[in-house]
């Protein structure tokens, strides 16, 4: 079955660092997003992509976040200067259709110190 | 009024049993409506959409109440593995752009 392949598992990184999340969507799918998990709360939407744009994105991701397909199978989302408040459970997802629902990556596990 | 709201749980049942969980949205303009799984500390996989009529997979059965911004998902025959938190998502606008996840059901079935 094909997968969403998100690296590193595990990232420790100290406060005001820069990070790259890397993702790998499936290889047939136009959609893509990022979500993130703060431990004990719920999946938030981040920001979708698709046709090399931001199609939307929320609150949380303001000018300290920027997402990037620098080719054609990579997608990767940036935080500039991270925050303690940035650790968190980072979800990668790709859709062909949007509407059908998502694939997730098992994630990046973020820790900030 | 949270966008999309669940009853955390958790819920303890014994194998076998059936089990509901409900959950409400507050945005009556929502388009498209899921249930993810979620195992601890794993990525939500999808387990169904949900639609007006009603539809059914294997032991799960999903509804839609538009009118009472209402979405239940019924598990059936209950195995242990289970065993995980069941979110409730809406896709507010339709077309994927975003969805909004509420905070899950923890359920635990145990022998």
């Amino acid at each position: 079955e094909p997968e969403v392949t998100q690296t590193p598992s595990h990232q420790v990184t100290q406060m005001g660092q820069e990070v790259i999340l890397r993702c790998v969507p499936i290889s047939n799918h136009l959609y893509f997003y990022w979500y993130r998990q703060i431990l004990g709360q719920k999946v938030e939407f981040l920001v979708s992509f698709y046709n090399n744009e931001i199609s939307e994105k929320s609150e949380i991701f303001d000018d300290q976040f920027s997402v990037e397909r620098p080719d054609g199978s990579n997608f990767t989302l940036k935080i500039r200067s991270t925050k303690l408040e940035d650790s968190a459970m980072y979800f990668c997802a790709s859709s062909d259709r949007g509407y059908y629902g998502y694939t997730f990556g098992s994630g990046t596990r973020l820790t900030v110190v | 009024r949270k966008e999309v709201e669940q009853d955390p749980g958790p819920f303890n049942v014994p194998e076998g049993a059936t089990v509901a969980f409900n959950c409400t949205y507050s945005n009556s303009a929502s388009q498209s409506f899921f249930w993810y799984r979620q195992d601890c500390r794993k990525e939500p996989k999808l387990l169904m959409s949900v639609y007006s009529s009603g539809n059914e997979d294997g032991r799960f059965t999903a509804q839609l109440n538009r009118a009472s911004q209402y979405i239940s998902l019924l598990i059936r025959d209950s195995k242990l593995s289970d065993s995980a938190t069941y979110l409730c998502v809406v896709d507010p606008a339709g077309g994927g752009n975003k969805l909004t996840f509420g905070t899950g059901t923890q359920l635990k079935v145990e022998l």
